[in-house]
């Protein structure tokens, strides 16, 4: 079994629909959760970072971690066809570059 | 502001052929390094890490190894490569100024 699971898609939504992202994990030591956005071909750009359980939100983004189900999740509002991408979920225990990645989701935002 | 820099962008290699790819991170100093790696339809695989001059993490046995010779330059190399090498190699950084990962564009290798 993955410490990481992520369904990797596609995710195929039209312009202006909500984008529903999660991933599961098994090792309850995790503490850090990131999600990464990587356009094809090029390196993971940092969307978001949360530290625990809880709820962070930054402009249409919204990230959210349920530590008691292992279950990490990002939503994106109003999505446009620039959101197109694969979104790498990652996480680690204390360390900010040790990380473990789920395989990551493709989403298609179609005009 | 701190920028990372990875080269070359793009590399065909045939079989038992060396390999060097070389990473350096400008405006920071002391910075953790990181060696990544991406197999298609995967996800990330830590390979190496190093949180100072001369002082090399291996996260998983593999035919490759890293250095690094100076503060920011962070250099992955191969004697022979296997085609199980192929992929996309990430370097990355985190430490002074960034806590968070941050990646370059990466480099992709084929093995042929």
């Amino acid at each position: 079994q993955k410490e990481v699971e992520q369904d990797p898609g596609p995710l195929s939504v039209p312009e202006g629909a909500i984008v529903s992202l999660n991933c599961t994990y098994s090792n309850s030591a995790f503490q850090y959760f990131m999600w990464y956005r990587q356009y094809s071909r090029k390196g993971p750009e940092l969307l978001m970072y949360t530290y625990s359980s809880g709820n962070k939100e930054d402009g249409r983004f919204t990230a959210q971690v349920d530590k008691s189900s292992k279950y990490i999740s990002l939503f994106i509002r109003d999505s446009q066809p620039s959101d197109s991408a694969t979104y790498l979920c990652a996480m680690s225990e204390g360390s900010w570059g040790k990380l473990q990645f789920g395989a990551g989701t493709q989403v298609v935002v179609t005009p | 502001s701190q920028t990372i820099h990875q080269w070359p962008a793009t590399l065909v290699q045939p079989v038992g052929s060396p390999l060097s790819l070389e990473c350096t991170v400008e405006g920071t100093s002391n910075p953790n390094l990181y060696w990544y790696r991406q197999a298609a339809g995967r996800g990330l695989q830590l390979l190496f890490y190093s949180v100072g001059i001369g002082q090399i993490s291996s996260e998983v046995p593999q035919n490759l190894s890293a250095s690094r010779p100076q503060d920011r330059q962070f250099i992955l190399s191969s004697k022979k490569l296997l085609l199980s090498d192929s992929g996309f190699y990430l370097c990355a950084w985190s430490g002074p100024g960034a806590n968070v990962l941050t990646f370059g564009a990466g480099s992709r290798l084929t093995v042929l």
